[in-house]
């Protein structure tokens, strides 16, 4: 039951556009959505979180976008560089509000900026 | 570096065989994670630990254990190993067991069974 989707497993974009990553989720009980990015040889590291309460959250170069009503989230980078190249995962807490915060992850996304 | 401390790095082994990952937590984090990367797939989530005690358990094999002792740091022991064990196992740790949290990971232990 993968709960969390993205159904792109890989996107090209040139140095200096935007770069936007979608995820689904079918659980309407997930709450809290982050962002891993991770390189190769490297474990995932913290991008970017928003909480249900808010439509967007903004860190920089990173903005998550969060759509409820369709189950829907987005990363945008702007601009894309060379060094975003990576593996993005979504991922939300599985038991959000409840004993645990274990994440349940989408399968990832791989983003090569071509210089 | 994540704080998140895995050892060993790499891993060979044989079918059969019996191994143990090990995983010392950032400083300060009460709860560790452990998950596995397969080949093409994405982060399964495999056991959760909290200052020692067991919080949630994912899809975990009868053949794997885990535990977390009193200082903190955890072991993943994977037994009777089959090929398709062969994976990237990670550990990630956190302050909070549950609620809203960030997740810190380390850099992996890479286990390839022959």
């Amino acid at each position: 039951d993968q709960q969390v989707k993205q159904n792109s497993p890989s996107l090209s974009v040139q140095e200096g556009r935007i770069s936007i990553l979608n995820c689904d989720y079918t659980n309407s009980m997930f709450d809290y959505f982050l962002w891993y990015k991770k390189y190769p040889a490297e474990g995932p590291t913290f991008l970017i979180s928003i909480s249900s309460i808010k439509d967007k959250n903004e860190d920089g170069r990173f903005t998550v976008f969060l759509n409820k009503s369709a189950k829907h989230l987005s990363l945008h980078i702007v601009p894309s560089q060379p060094g975003d190249s990576a593996v993005y995962f979504c991922a939300a807490p599985r038991d959000y509000g409840g004993a645990t915060n274990k994440l349940i992850f989408g399968t990832g996304t791989l983003l090569a900026v071509q210089p | 570096d994540s704080g998140v401390t895995q050892t060993p790095k790499h891993l060979i082994t044989a079918t059969g065989q019996r191994v143990t990952l090990r995983c010392s937590p950032r400083s300060g984090d009460l709860s560790v994670y452990w998950y596995q990367q397969s080949l093409d797939q994405g982060l399964q989530f495999l056991i959760q630990y909290y200052n020692g005690e067991e919080r949630a358990k994912g899809n975990i094999l009868e053949r794997f254990s885990a535990q977390q002792f009193p200082d903190l740091h955890s072991e993943l022991n994977l037994s009777s190993l089959e090929l398709g064990d062969s994976a990237l196992y990670f550990c990630a740790s956190s302050y909070r067991g549950s609620g809203a949290n960030v997740l810190t990971f380390g850099a992996g232990s890479r286990l390839t069974v022959l």
